[in-house]
């Protein structure tokens, strides 16, 4: 069982579009993160939310958290070929967990130019 | 400032032959510490994690250990591998709390 569902698992687009991915739990988040990894290494932190019905943006990206804290969305504007990538969310101390960390199975992303 | 090494980056081991991959983290102390697996473009998979020396929690059975002797290092083991212990295995750390995790460079495992 998969506790964080992330979709689409692939996507594959032309630079300028806009594109939205998702992520949900059947259980509450304690806050959510965004990870983007490029291959062969290791994923780095995009944004961390916390409170629901949040939003953050970060440039072209912007990030909303569910009001009851169950799903969360990234929407990329005007992607361009550099924002290709695994794009993973993370939910910390999942299920109330003390430490633990728990990632979704990433959607891919590419963007052709 | 803080930093992660772990190593080897890559490693090519015989069915059957014993592994050990080692995490150290500088500049931070009792930081949570991470092991995952990576299968090819996917997700990770959480393998063990530990929030002090000595403390393991083991999130899927397998052929895999791990220990942490000292506060900055984590050690994943296997005793005898598995074909399918093949992948790409991530180490990170982060401090208590809803923080980043920082994750080192990997670790490329072909089991033959």
């Amino acid at each position: 069982t998969q506790l964080l569902e992330q979709s689409p698992q692939f996507l594959s687009i032309q630079e300028g579009e806009n594109l939205t991915v998702y992520c949900n739990s059947s259980s509450v988040f304690s806050s959510l993160q965004w990870y983007r990894q490029e291959p062969g290494e290791g994923p780095v932190l995009l944004v961390t939310v916390v409170t629901g019905g949040e939003v953050k943006k970060l440039k072209r990206l912007t990030f909303q958290f569910g009001d009851a804290r169950k799903d969360s969305s990234l929407h990329i504007t005007a992607a361009q070929p550099g924002d290709t990538g695994l794009y993973l969310c993370a939910s910390p101390n999942y299920g109330g967990s003390q430490g633990n960390l728990i990632f979704g199975k990433g959607t891919k992303l590419s963007v052709k130019p | 400032s803080q930093t992660i090494h772990q190593w080897p980056a890559t490693l090519v081991q015989p069915v059957g032959s014993p592994l050990s991959l080692e995490c150290t983290v500088e500049g931070t102390s009792n930081p949570n510490l991470y092991w995952y697996r990576q299968a090819a473009g996917r997700g990770l998979q959480l393998l063990f994690y530990s929030v002090g020396i000595g403390q393991i929690s083991s999130e899927v059975p397998q052929n895999l250990s791990a220990s942490r002797p000292q506060d900055r290092q984590f050690i994943l083991s296997s005793k005898k591998l598995l074909l399918s212990d093949s992948g790409f295995y991530l180490c990170a750390w982060r401090g208590k709390g809803n923080t980043e995790a920082f994750f080192g460079q990997g670790t490329r495992l072909t089991v033959v």
